[in-house]
């Protein structure tokens, strides 16, 4: 079975650019994660969507984010304008459902530098 | 105060031998589940092994294991016959219910370095 897929793999831009990062979840799972990583901050969790709805957005760290979910299979997390400090690897992850025994699988993410 | 505490950030191990990276977590809740990742230098993150809080006995998975002494609260990964290729990150989570106002979200650690020596 295919694992979370994401694209592009490597993203530079310049600031200001608009940017949009996709994610296709494992097919038949009901969440879906979308998480960023830096150095500092480690692994944050901007938002996640149960059924295609988004839950819980409380992460997203200002109105220049957002993401979207228009059916099962795909996501799209979207930064506009971009700013350097957005730099850092975004992932995408799902499982099947929120319970604490359910598996988050995560792809293999996406590395965004903006200059 | 934090839920999942990895105390090594980095460790060394011979190649061949064992290794145990530590992980302690803080919960009130009877009911969670604990989780390993591994993250290699390539960047994509790896489930590993789970652990269900009410799990009688430890997780295994091939070389992975997991020493869970719940009364401690601690999920320590132990590594097996280590290789080259474990060298990477290792994120302990931990995931309670979705009850109570809590999201029932992966809470990460900050994550162990391992380098494996040949």
């Amino acid at each position: 079975d295919a694992g979370v897929i994401q694209s592009p793999r490597h993203e530079v831009t310049e600031m200001g650019q608009e940017v949009t990062l996709r994610c296709k979840p494992i097919s038949g799972h009901d969440y879906l994660f979308w998480y960023r990583q830096t150095m500092m901050r480690g692994l944050e969790l901007l938002i996640y969507f149960n059924n295609n709805v988004p839950i819980d957005d409380s992460g997203m760290p200002e109105d220049r984010f957002s993401a979207k979910m228009p059916n099962a299979s795909f996501s799209t997390l979207k930064i506009q304008p971009s700013e350097p400090r957005d730099s850092a690897v975004y992932f995408c992850a799902s499982s099947l459902r929120q319970r604490s025994t359910d598996t988050q699988y995560f792809g293999p993410g996406t590395r965004l530098t903006v200059l | 105060a934090q839920k999942i505490t990895q105390t090594q950030p980095g460790m060394f191990v011979q190649e061949k031998e064992a290794v145990t990276l530590d992980c302690t977590y803080d919960t009130s809740d009877p009911s969670y589940g604990l989780f390993w990742y591994k993250q290699p230098s390539s960047g994509e993150m790896i489930f590993l092994i789970y652990q269900g809080s009410y799990d009688q006995q430890n997780a295994t998975e091939g070389r992975y294991s997991l020493n869970f002494q719940k009364a401690r609260k601690s999920a320590n990964l132990v590594i097996s016959a280590s290789q080259l290729g474990d060298s990477a990150m290792y994120f302990c989570a931990m995931r309670e219910p979705a009850v109570k106002g809590s999201q029932g979200n992966l809470i990460f650690g900050k994550g162990t370095k391992l380098s494996v020596k040949p």
